[in-house]
């Protein structure tokens, strides 16, 4: 079935750039996401990448897509300490309107 | 802007208590759905809503149940809770054949 995976944490200096990885696996997927969560708040869309692009660049956020390995990584430049949040990759499932989310990066961001 | 709206951000409940949770959209969207969100689970769909008086079980749908009489409102009913229901509840909305959805600010819901 449809998985997607991520690493648990990451922890950055501020001013310092972010790199958030995550692997998916349905290669029909049309759109892949970036949602953020900050604490206690519900998720909030920061970016989304169709699926026939590779990269999408938005102000600070840069979205790098490997179709051919199924990998989608997040590039958030002079990460500062309001960054800190808890980052969802998602994917869309062909022909139906549900995500897959992964288990979220909580990223760090230290003086 | 889309807005979605939860009832409650925390809720405390006793173990066999009926829970609903409640979830509002204003921006006319076909499709709702209820997640929960556990640490290092990520989010797991619960119950999805595809239009009025229409649901679709998730991933995880033992122990819950969902009504949609209105379009807007999609609830989410732990019939008898469980101290294993401890968790947050997260309800978004998207448009039909839209897959971009919109989040609620959740409910942490604490079962004792």
């Amino acid at each position: 079935g449809e998985d997607v995976e991520q690493s648990l944490f990451l922890s950055v200096r501020e001013g310092d750039s972010s790199v958030i990885n995550c692997t998916y696996t349905d290669s029909s997927s049309t759109y892949l996401y970036w949602y953020k969560q900050e604490p206690g708040a519900g998720l909030q869309l920061l970016t989304y990448i169709f699926s026939n692009m590779d990269m999408k660049q938005d102000q600070r956020l840069t979205v790098l897509l490997n179709k051919k390995d199924k990998h989608l990584s997040l590039r958030i430049a002079d990460t500062q300490t309001g960054d800190s949040a808890i980052y969802f990759c998602a994917e869309s499932i062909k022909s139906t309107d549900k995500l897959i989310f992964g288990t979220g990066t909580r990223l760090q961001v230290f003086p | 802007d889309v807005k979605v709206t939860q009832s409650s951000r925390y809720l405390v409940k006793r173990t066999g208590e009926k829970v609903f949770l409640e979830c509002v959209q204003d921006m006319d969207h076909e499709n709702m759905f209820w997640y929960r969100q556990d640490p290092g689970l990520g989010l797991r769909l619960i119950y999805f809503s595809y239009d009025v008086k229409m649901k679709e079980k998730g991933d995880i749908p033992e122990g819950y149940s969902v009504s949609r009489e209105k379009k807007e409102r999609f609830s989410l009913i732990l019939e008898s809770a469980s101290t294993n229901q401890t968790s947050m509840y997260l309800c978004a909305s998207s448009g039909s054949g839209q897959e971009t959805q919109y989040f609620g600010p959740g409910t942490r819901l604490l079962v004792l």
